[in-house]
């Protein structure tokens, strides 16, 4: 069964500085697409950064990077230079059809 | 462009009693797929709708049920409401042949059930 587990409930990272973000998952699959979304307290999902299984190359999206190690199953998010606007909910999802999310990482800035 | 839209923002129940919470995709996409998200937790699969059929289903009950319309909205039913019913459930639309390149997320509909 595919599983996604994020292991850190709750972050904080000065602003400016860089933060890692931590996700391992489970999975039989050889292609599928991994995901990082963001989700302010207006609720609403924001697709921080995608990643397809296949290819080796990490995603990067401005100041948000992905490192993914596919054989060790594990798919972190690096954030740059933190912004106040970067405090949020972020939850790492892979997708097969269908997403599976992980349980979310708190994440605060402080100023 | 309007995105994901979804009604009503909020709503307050009686355990069981029956609601239907609705959401209208974004421009061009075809499939909507629905998630319950629980309160400190990550959004769960429910079921997806494409071409006004249940294509996926989660580990859901029967009493939760759905429906797509032909211009491709749809609704979310959930009969005999439960305490544990209360959550964010969040409406998702892709399109079939990009499912991958990821789905736009509407704002939710907060459910509170009494």
């Amino acid at each position: 069964a595919q599983t996604v587990t994020q292991s850190q409930p709750e972050m904080s990272v000065q602003e400016a500085e860089t933060v890692t973000l931590s996700c391992t998952y489970d999975t039989s699959e050889s292609d599928y697409y991994l995901f990082w979304y963001k989700q302010p307290p207006s609720r609403q999902m924001i697709l921080v950064i995608r990643q397809e299984a296949y290819k080796q190359q990490n995603a990067t999206e401005n100041r948000f990077s992905v490192n993914f190690q596919k054989a060790a199953k594990s798919f972190s998010l690096k954030i740059s230079d933190s912004q106040l606007g970067d405090a949020a909910m972020y939850f790492c999802a892979y997708n097969f059809n269908k997403f599976y999310f992980g349980s979310g990482t708190k994440l605060n800035v402080k100023p | 462009d309007a995105g994901v839209t979804q009604s009503p923002t909020h709503l307050i129940k009686t355990r069981g009693q029956q609601v239907t919470l609705r959401c209208s995709p974004k421009s061009g996409h075809d499939t909507v797929s629905w998630y319950q998200q629980a309160l400190g937790q990550g959004p769960q699969f429910i079921f997806q709708y494409y071409e006004e059929e249940e294509r996926q289903r989660g580990n859901f009950p029967d009493r939760f049920s759905g429906h797509q319309f032909p211009n491709y909205s749809s609704e979310l039913n959930v009969n005999a409401l439960l305490l544990g019913d209360s959550a964010l459930y969040l409406c998702a639309s892709s399109r079939a042949d990009r499912h991958n390149y990821g789905y736009t997320f509407g704002s939710g509909t907060r459910l509170t059930v009494v």
